[in-house]
């Protein structure tokens, strides 16, 4: 009984089509993330939500979008994909932030853009 | 230009051995956190530590964040088979903003 999932797990996608990435919590945890994961680059941070409607961005943002009109729901938009896009992407929710966080991750959607 | 190193990238043992895997960085953490990441799932935090020069034991794993809670290490003794995966540092701090910032992560591999 997972606290958070992810859909797709795995999606191909041809360059300049839009995509949407969702991530589902049952856990009422206040904060959400999207990450990308790359060999060599660890795990960087896409965007991140505070609460329903609040949004900001994280270090790699560009290209992607977000949304989160309800407490359970995170969705990460690639509104035109490009190969560079192509990842590993994890969400993530955590119930504090700062030094009391402690990140649950869902199990990733594998990305692929042709 | 990574904020958080690891080293070694990679680390092929024997079970039963012994290992140590470094997290390193030129800034202060207020919070260090160890996670392990097996393929095709996401990462599982481990460990959270915020005191310099702090020690925690979970089984086998002994964290330590060093005093000027600049670095931390992760020693395993007697490694098996299902240590193998990729382990995670992350830190935040002043110069991390509210967010935590991943190393790129130490791959590791027990061999039978």
């Amino acid at each position: 009984d997972a606290g958070i999932t992810q859909s797709p797990r795995h999606k191909v996608t041809e360059t300049g089509t839009p995509v949407t990435l969702r991530c589902h919590q049952t856990e009422n945890h206040r904060y959400m993330y999207w990450y990308r994961q790359d060999p060599g680059h660890g795990l960087r941070l896409i965007h991140y939500s505070y609460g329903v409607k609040d949004t900001d961005k994280g270090e790699v943002s560009d290209g992607y979008s977000v949304s989160r009109s309800k407490t359970e729901d995170f969705l990460l938009t690639l509104e035109s994909a490009t190969s560079s896009q192509t990842s590993v992407y994890f969400c993530a929710i955590s119930d504090l932030r700062g030094t009391g966080a402690g990140y649950t991750f869902g199990s990733g959607t594998r990305l692929t853009v042709v | 230009t990574q904020l958080l190193e690891q080293s070694p990238q990679f680390l092929s043992i024997q079970e039963g051995e012994n290992l140590t895997v470094y997290c390193n960085s030129s800034s202060v953490f207020s919070s260090l956190q160890w996670y392990r990441q097996e393929p095709g799932e996401g990462p599982v935090l481990l460990v959270t530590v915020v005191t310099g020069g702090e020690v925690k034991k979970l089984k086998r794993l002994t964290f330590q964040f060093g005093d000027a809670r600049k670095d931390s290490s992760l020693h395993i003794t007697a490694a098996q088979p299902g240590d193998t995966g990729l382990y995670l540092c992350a830190g935040v701090g002043r110069n991390y903003g509210q967010n935590f910032v991943f190393g790129p992560g130490t791959r590791l591999s027990v061999l039978p």
